[in-house]
């Protein structure tokens, strides 16, 4: 079955400290992969994004995540951590080909950053 | 461009009630989907539209959900007889057309539905 595993539900880190958030995927096929943030109270808004091409993507608010075929993953990282990152940080996958319209999310990892 | 607006923001019923939630997507985008959020969960898929056609519903919309897209403009997602399992955060969202375009959704900010 398709799937999305977030395997980390509550990191913390300090401020100004670097942050990996990981993301592993099982799909027959490679898919679009996506990162997006939620702030509390608010939408999700998109970081970035991975459709093909360079396996390094950059996104916003400093962000930026690597694809790894051999390890279906889409790991998120931002070298200096800032308070206002402070979220929770939903992956999510949208299958290649046919109406690719349906976007499956993980269940999401909570950021707490500490002074 | 004001983004995907959705009303209301929170919404509290009493167990059996109707409700009745509206989106307002992105003016040029033909695509329109409702997500639904739990607590500790991400949003799961429920229904997806484009322009007024309905193309896709999840098992996860009962009989009791009903979803509407008049005109192809807004949508309203309502909800017959609520649950109590009905409490969530009902999430809006909208797409361009096309191939790469299609896969990139904008969010609305959310309906939170508590059921009593």
């Amino acid at each position: 079955a398709q799937s999305v595993t977030q395997p980390d539900i509550h990191i913390t880190v300090s401020e100004g400290a670097s942050l990996e958030l990981r993301c592993n995927y099982s799909y027959g096929a490679t898919p679009y992969l996506f990162w997006y943030v939620q702030s509390p109270g608010q939408g999700l808004q998109l970081l970035l994004k991975y459709f093909s091409g360079d396996t390094l993507v950059q996104g916003i608010k400093g962000f930026e995540a690597e694809f790894k075929r051999s390890q279906s993953s889409f790991n998120l990282r931002k070298p200096s951590v800032h308070w206002s990152d402070a979220a929770e940080y939903f992956c999510a996958v949208v299958s290649r080909g046919g109406s690719n319209y349906k976007l499956t999310f993980g269940k999401g990892t909570l950021l707490t950053v500490n002074p | 461009d004001t983004g995907v607006s959705q009303d209301p923001r929170h919404k509290i019923t009493k167990r059996g009630q109707n409700v009745t939630f509206r989106c307002d997507p992105i003016s040029e985008h033909n695509r329109l989907y409702w997500y639904r959020q739990t607590l500790g969960q991400g949003p799961e898929f429920l229904t997806y539209f484009q322009n007024e056609a309905q193309l896709e519903k999840s098992r996860l919309l009962s009989d009791r959900f009903s979803a509407e897209r008049p005109k192809g403009s807004f949508s309203t997602l309502e909800i017959q007889r609520t649950e109590q399992g009905d409490s969530a955060m009902y999430l809006c969202a909208s797409s361009f057309p096309g191939v790469s375009g299609a896969n990139v959704l904008t969010f609305g900010a959310g309906s939170r539905l508590t059921v009593l």
